[in-house]
């Protein structure tokens, strides 16, 4: 099966860097995904790393480590608007339907 | 359509009652998924419809949960008996076959209540 763990939430200040680090167990990967869902809204696709390293897109990077079963999720010049909740997501095995698996979450507080 | 829709977007219903959930995805989307998320929670698998194929109904909590869709297309997702620990919102989202690398398109979701 598949199991993810993430912070359960971080503070950060407006204009900083914040991190958000998501480590899985899988049998066989097929792939992370990150999404974002501010409150009462639908969770929105941000990013997918299917190989190591960085993958970029504005002020959102997200990267994977396949041997270390690890992930993160980099915002740069926070804003306000950026507070919201962030799921990471693996995919289970094609036998399995290919479904996505979400962690439980970290929520996320900018702060003036 | 331009996005999923999903409708009702809050339904309050008496415990014991059956409740039915719409999902409308994004037209030429033949995977479908329905989540459910409870407050302040992460999204928990319900079921999966892709194309013709049987659907992967390995999340549905109990007998009482059950979906399907019609013409590849709309989907409905039917509880019945509803309890009070059915209370959360319940997601529907479509995407791409084979896109993986453009990720699923959310609804808004349907806010349950069981009183």
């Amino acid at each position: 099966g598949q199991s993810l763990e993430q912070p359960s939430e971080v503070t950060a200040v407006e204009g900083a860097i914040v991190q958000m680090n998501c480590t899985y167990q899988t049998s066989g990967f097929y792939g992370l995904s990150w999404y974002q869902q501010h409150d009462g809204g639908a969770p929105t696709f941000l990013s997918y790393n299917a190989l190591d390293g960085l993958e970029e897109t504005g002020r959102f990077s997200s990267f994977l480590s396949r041997s270390d079963s690890y992930g993160y999720l980099l915002l740069q010049e926070l804003q306000m608007k950026d507070s919201a909740s962030y799921f990471c997501a693996v995919r289970a095995a094609p036998a399995q339907g290919g479904k996505l698996i979400f962690g439980q979450g970290t929520e996320l507080s900018v702060k003036p | 359509g331009a996005g999923v829709s999903q409708s009702p977007s809050n339904k309050v219903t008496e415990k014991g009652k059956d409740v039915e959930l719409r999902c409308d995805p994004i037209s030429g989307h033949t995977a479908l998924y329905w989540y459910r998320q409870s407050l302040g929670q992460g999204l928990e698998f319900l079921i999966y419809f892709q194309g013709n194929s049987a659907p992967d109904k390995s999340g549905l909590p109990s007998d009482r949960f059950s979906a399907e869709r019609t013409g590849g297309s709309v989907s409905t997702l039917t509880i019945q008996r509803t309890q009070q620990e059915d209370s959360a919102v319940y997601l529907c989202a479509s995407s791409q076959t084979g896109k993986q690398s453009y990720g699923y398109t959310f609804g808004s979701g349907t806010r349950l209540t069981v009183v």
